[in-house]
């Protein structure tokens, strides 16, 4: 199972938008809806920010969005701010019944 | 509040042993799936294994298959990860995490360990 890709990197001004996306095949990302994205800060561990594409945990800022088209799911960030500034991954169960992470996008607030 | 504490983590020469546990507590521990999950030193994730409430269904990733075993023991709410022939790139940290209740159809992972370092080098 290849993992789903990512960008590498993407930045913003605090107060802007940005958007992530995670680029997978018709076996994961674009065979059903169970694509869930982490934020992780250095030295610790992911936490949970959105998950079945769209939906967030209780407690995760609104400012957090997702979405999918076919085999491409998007985050995006809304009103960055400093503490946003950390590393984001997606993953998607998959049609072997197993997961699947991308390669991480690490985020800049500049 | 829901806690994963994972142990057993440290430095093992290539084709060693090493067991990791992961002690659970705050939740119904023998109603949820649960997963090892594991980090590279400045890599991503890797899902790496996943074993059912009952312990009666278990998947593993092709990268461990054959030389992992995942195990539970739902008295001790602990969760286990027997790794043999470790290899130099099964250095990372592992972490723990919790998946879905039996009854639920989720498939995300809502609360992770905060990990434990496995070292493989000579």
């Amino acid at each position: 199972q290849s993992a789903l890709t990512q960008p590498a990197s993407v930045s913003g001004s605090p107060g802007q938008s940005i958007t992530i996306s995670c680029t997978g095949t018709s076996s994961d990302v674009g065979g059903h809806n169970y694509v869930s994205w982490y934020q992780q800060h250095p030295g610790k561990a992911p936490k949970l920010m959105i998950y079945d594409v769209s939906n967030r945990p209780s407690g995760v800022s609104n400012r957090f969005s997702a979405s999918k088209s076919g085999n491409t799911a998007s985050l995006i960030i809304s009103g960055l701010q400093a503490e946003d500034e950390a590393d984001y991954y997606c993953s998607s169960y998959t049609s072997s019944s197993t997961w699947v992470f991308g390669g991480g996008t690490k985020l800049t607030v500049l | 509040q829901v806690q994963l504490v994972e142990s057993g983590g440290g430095l093992v020469k290539p084709g060693g042993s090493l067991r990791l546990s992961c002690a659970a507590s705050g939740f119904t521990f023998s109603d949820y799936y649960m997963s090892w999950i594991r980090q590279a030193p400045g890599k991503g994730l890797e899902w790496i294994s996943y074993i059912s409430n009952s312990g009666n269904t278990i998947y593993y990733a092709d990268s461990v298959k054959g030389r992992f075993t995942v195990s539970r023991d739902n008295a001790k709410k602990s969760l286990y990860l027997q790794m043999n022939s470790l290899r130099a790139e099964d250095t990372a940290v592992y972490y723990c995490a919790r998946g879905r209740a039996f009854w639920s159809a989720n498939y995300y992972f809502d609360y992770w360990g905060q990990g434990t370092l496995v070292t493989v080098s000579s």
